[in-house]
Formats: structure tokens, sequence, C-alpha cells
């Protein structure tokens, strides 16, 4: 079964760092580009960030830049995002999802990890 | 920078009748459009991509059209399972999403 599981939500405060991962099981995982999606309390979705096959390219959306990295290790099928200096407004599910890139969609989704930053 | 914009913001409908949804960009988008659905507490799910095409085990009540600016999502008979949220996007950009709910 082709699947995606993130871990590693949870409560920050202001300032604070969170390191997020995805275990992607069931398909060939360097083959893929992937990114991480998320989604405010009541609100629609956003792209936060992918990276290439064998992590040569990486991009950002403009409010993450700088203080957030996504990273990958084929050899243990992983993604992971790494979140510092985080901010309020980074308070959301974060979803990590598979990129048919050729296609512009994205076409497999992580269950969701819920990353909450408040004192 | 291409804006999508969705509408109607929600639509309310009942089972058995025909929803169609709107996704406009601000600039054309050729065919790269994909659509999703979400239900509350959930991940989206891949509906259509490249405009018109289905992904796998999407019911054919569903379809997309459209190119260009301007796309469109419609199913075709509501079920009781199609109440949720459609999020339109393409590439790296999301619209704000239509609520589909019962009438």
């Amino acid at each position: 079964e082709v699947q995606l599981v993130e871990s590693g939500g949870g409560l920050v405060q202001p300032g604070g760092s969170l390191r997020l991962s995805c275990a992607a099981s069931g398909f060939t995982f360097s083959s893929y580009w992937m990114s991480w999606v998320r989604q405010a309390p009541g609100k629609g979705l956003e792209w936060v960030a992918n990276i290439k096959q064998d992590g040569s390219e990486k991009y950002y959306v403009d409010s993450v830049k700088g203080r957030f990295t996504i990273s990958r290790d084929n050899a243990k099928n992983s993604l992971y995002l790494q979140m510092n200096s985080l901010r309020a407004e980074d308070t959301a599910v974060y979803y990590c999802a598979r990129d048919m890139r050729t296609k512009g969609a994205f076409d497999i989704w992580g269950q969701g990890t819920m990353v909450t930053v408040s004192s | 920078e291409i804006v999508l914009t969705q509408s109607p913001a929600t639509l309310s409908l009942s089972p058995g009748e025909r929803a169609t949804l709107s996704c406009r960009a601000s600039q054309s988008v050729s065919s790269y459009l994909a659509w999703y659905q979400q239900k509350p507490g959930q991940a989206p799910r891949l509906l259509i991509y490249d405009a018109s095409n289905r992904a796998t085990g999407i019911p054919a009540r569903f379809s997309g059209s459209g190119s260009g600016t301007d796309f469109t999502l419609t199913i075709s008979s509501l079920e009781p399972e199609d109440f949720a949220v459609y999020y339109c996007q393409q590439r790296t950009l999301f619209g704000g999403g239509t609520k589909v709910e019962i009438k």
C-alpha cells in the first residue's frame, strides 16, 4: 500500500524549533519530488516547500524562506522539514505529499501532523 | 503572481443534484490544474489532474474541464459522501476552496 506517515508535530513556543518527519512506503521514494503543504485551523491549503528526487533542488514559499529547511534521506525513505524561528502564524496541520511534478499535482498525502506555536 | 479564485464559496445542494464549481486563474496556466476533495479531519484527496484527467479510483461522476484561465469541476449527481470542501491547485498555488453543503 502506498503510504505517507508524518510525525514530529507538537506544541512549541514562539521562536522555537521543530523537526517534522514523513515516512514513505509502498513506492520508490527516490523517484519522486516531495512537498510539504500546510493548513492553518479553519483555513485553506498552502504549499510550503518541495525537494527534487536527489535533493539537489529545493523551493520554499516566501513566508518560510530562511527559517524552514526541507531535506530527504532516500536510503530511509524519509522526508523532513526542519522548522526554526517558529511564529504563531506557522500553526497548522502539516502534510507531506508526493509531487507528480510532470502533472502538476499531489497524488498521495499523509494524514498530517499538527504544529501549534504558542506561549 | 498568479491567483486562483474559486466560486462560489459555498454551494448548497441536495443529493442527486448536479454541482458545478469554478476556478479562475488570474493568468493562463495552460492545463496544469488539479482538483482535490477534503472532508473534515482528513487529508485532501486528488480528484482531477491536468484539468480533466480523473485520478486513480475516482468515480466517473467527477469530471473536470477548462484550459487557460477558466476551469470547472462538475459532480454529475451528488452522493452523500460528496459533501465536502473542494480546492483547485496549480503548481504551488491553491484556490480558497468551495464548500459543498447539504441543502
